[in-house]
């Protein structure tokens, strides 16, 4: 079965410095994707950044990038240049590629973080 | 920016009674799920819909809840009767196809007494 697993549950990080957020996962399925979604206090799920399973690099968008380690099947999450608004839950999603068997998320338990000013 | 709309944002019910939440998804999107999330835990799937079929409820505990996406656009999840263990945070998503990106609505924060 589809598992991920973040082992951070709490993370501090003074603000303009880079952290990173660990996540990894489990599969047998040769065709995945990787989430990395943040929520803040308020609840709505904002989705940050995509890593596909045959993607050659990793994966950046602003601040954000995926650290892609496909043997060690591992996807980290690095925010460089920290920002206050950061602070927030951070979840590490994986989706099933099954065909006719959906597109659902399985998420890990998340990793909260706090930025310092 | 198109968005995924959900309401109520919150909803405090007692045990026994019946509840319903309702998605509207971003326009187009095909796909819509619905996930529960309980206090301190990742989201987790209860529903898919492909248009208007049901993909996936394989968690969806049908004693007491029901889904459906009647044509294919917005969509209702109920719950009759509640029970405490209900009380979670109840999220909608939305995707072009299958397998496209998720966005999610802001979800709706259900207390059950």
């Amino acid at each position: 079965a589809q598992k991920i697993t973040q082992t951070q549950p709490g993370m501090f990080v003074q603000e303009k410095e880079a952290v990173t957020l660990d996540c990894t996962y489990d599969t047998s399925d040769p065709s995945y994707g990787l989430f990395w979604y943040k929520q803040p206090s308020s609840g709505e799920m904002i989705f940050l950044i995509y890593q596909g399973s045959y993607d050659q690099q990793n994966a950046t968008e602003g601040r954000y990038s995926l650290n892609f380690q496909k043997a060690r099947k591992s996807a980290n999450l690095v925010i460089s240049a920290s920002q206050l608004g950061d602070s927030a839950m951070y979840f590490c999603a994986m989706r099933e590629t099954i065909y006719n068997q959906g597109g659902k998320l399985i998420f890990g338990q998340g990793t909260e973080l706090s930025v310092k000013p | 920016e198109a968005e995924v709309a959900q309401s109520p944002r919150y909803k405090i019910t007692e045990k026994s009674q019946a509840v319903a939440f309702w998605c509207d998804p971003i326009s187009g999107h095909a796909t819509l799920y619905w996930y529960r999330q309980i206090l301190g835990q990742g989201p987790e799937l209860l529903v898919q819909f492909q248009d208007e079929s049901v993909v996936d409820d394989s968690q969806l505990p049908k004693d007491r809840f029901s889904a459906e996406r009647l044509k294919g656009v917005d969509s209702t999840l109920k719950i009759q009767p509640a029970e405490l263990g209900d009380s979670a945070m109840y999220l909608c998503a939305s995707s072009f196809g299958q397998f496209g990106e998720q966005y999610f609505g802001p979800g709706t924060r259900l207390t059950v007494t």
